[in-house]
């Protein structure tokens, strides 16, 4: 069983549409991470949230710890952003990721 | 600054075949980890390093020793290569723990024949 769940798997959008991306979790944690994986293989990390909400530039990231769930929303959507977004969870010195979303903006 | 930089970026090698690989970071953090990335299973992590001198195992380590002998570096070994472990590897560090950002490396596509 994976302790991390993302949904969707894949998610295709025209440019300026508001996108959401889900992760699911099984354990208890003491941190998410969002991180983008752009298509060279590149991996960044977006945001790191213990509670609550963050906010950079169009990225929204939110979660909710006692129903063990995240999301990542993109607010104006552009073909700049597609990529793998993954969620990951962290506890102790351990971290699990999840399988990622594959996201496409077409313009 | 470089950031985090891992060499080689490709590499092909036969079953039993040795290798390691080397990551490092000259942002002068403690936090170092080597994850291995696999179609349709997302990042696993290996091992990981909270300082110099330390080693520790994260969730699949069989097969892989590692040392950081060094702050700023941090090396993956493969004793004898299988094709098990044909992937692309990615190298991390952080400031602090676990719950601070990573910084990630190019990464690294082994493939074992």
């Amino acid at each position: 069983k994976n302790e991390v769940e993302q949904s969707p798997q894949n998610l295709t959008a025209q440019e300026g549409e508001f996108i959401t991306i889900n992760c699911s979790y099984s354990v208890g944690i003491s941190a998410l991470h969002w991180l983008q994986q752009h298509p060279g293989g590149g991996i960044v990390s977006l945001f790191m949230l213990s509670s609550g909400k963050k906010k950079h530039g169009r990225l929204i990231a939110t979660i909710n710890i006692q129903e063990k769930h995240s999301s990542l929303h993109i607010t104006a959507s552009h073909p700049r952003d597609s990529a793998v977004y993954i969620c990951a969870v962290a506890w102790s010195n351990d971290m699990r990721f999840g399988a990622g979303t594959r996201l496409t903006v077409k313009p | 600054n470089a950031g985090v930089t891992q060499t080689p970026k490709f590499r092909v090698l036969k079953t039993g075949q040795s290798m390691t690989l080397l990551c490092a970071q000259d942002m002068n953090h403690e936090y170092m980890y080597w994850y291995r990335q696999d179609p349709g299973m997302g990042l696993r992590l290996i091992h990981y390093s909270v300082g110099e001198g330390t080693t520790a195992k994260g969730e699949v380590p069989d097969g892989y020793n590692v040392s950081r002998l060094k702050k700023q570096n941090f090396l993956l070994g493969l004793e004898s290569a299988a094709p098990s472990q044909t992937s692309v590897y990615f190298c991390a560090s952080s400031p602090t723990g676990i719950n601070y950002e990573q910084y990630f490396g190019p990464g690294t596509r082994l493939t074992v024949t």
